[in-house]
């Protein structure tokens, strides 16, 4: 069966430091990644989808990066943190036009 | 763009009531359609797929109406269980690069 791990689980970030998010999937090939941003009582935003090994699409500008270095690892990445990148971020795969399965989520805090 | 556009809610309603959302979506050629529940600080789960005009489960009935552009999810019989922040979802492109698009949600409560 496909698992999805997603690590940290909680993050205090001082403003102006780098991050690193790391997503691995096991159990599937090829799998669509994705890295979505969910801030207080606000939707699913979509950050970054891969659908292959250093294939990156981003969906909105801002101060962040995606980077996939193997088939099922999935980084999030930034030099220096900004308070409005707070936020839950989650990390998803799926196979093509199927649903999408999430990891726990990292809860980040800038302050 | 706004692909995906959900009733905002939030709905409050008793226990044992009939209640629906729903969600339009931009795109005609999209052909795969999802309902995810989220529950508070917590990642969606998937509740029911839609690939044809509709789909069943329990008390969840899921209806696609491809002329309008909209699906629905039903829920009869509300649980006090059942409150939580309903997404609905779908590919943005058509789904030939997976790229899936969630909308913003509809908050469920469900009263005793």
């Amino acid at each position: 069966s496909q698992t999805i791990h997603q690590w940290p689980a909680t993050l205090v970030q001082p403003v102006g430091s780098p991050l690193s998010l790391e997503c691995t999937v096991e159990g599937t090939s090829n799998p669509n990644l994705y890295w979505y941003r969910q801030a207080a009582g606000r939707g699913l935003q979509l950050l970054f989808y891969s659908v292959g090994i250093g294939q990156i699409s981003s969906e909105v500008p801002q101060n962040l990066s995606a980077s996939r270095p193997q088939d099922r690892q999935f980084i999030l990445s930034s030099k220096k943190l900004l308070l409005s990148d707070s936020g839950f971020y989650l990390c998803a795969w799926s196979d093509m036009n199927t649903e999408a399965f999430f990891g726990q989520g990292t809860r980040l805090t800038v302050v | 763009r706004k692909e995906v556009e959900q009733d905002p809610g939030p709905f409050n309603v008793p226990e044992g009531a009939t209640v629906a959302f729903n969600c339009t979506y931009s795109n005609s050629a999209s052909q795969s359609f999802f309902w995810y529940r989220q529950d508070c600080r917590k990642e969606p789960k998937l509740l029911m797929s839609v690939y044809s005009s509709g789909n069943e489960d329990g008390r969840f009935t899921a209806q696609l109406n491809r002329a309008s552009q909209y699906i629905s999810l039903l829920i009869r019989d509300s649980k006090l269980s059942d409150s939580a922040t309903y997404l609905c979802v779908t590919p943005m492109d058509g789904g030939s690069q997976g790229n899936l698009i969630f909308g913003k949600g509809t908050k469920l409560s469900v009263k005793p």
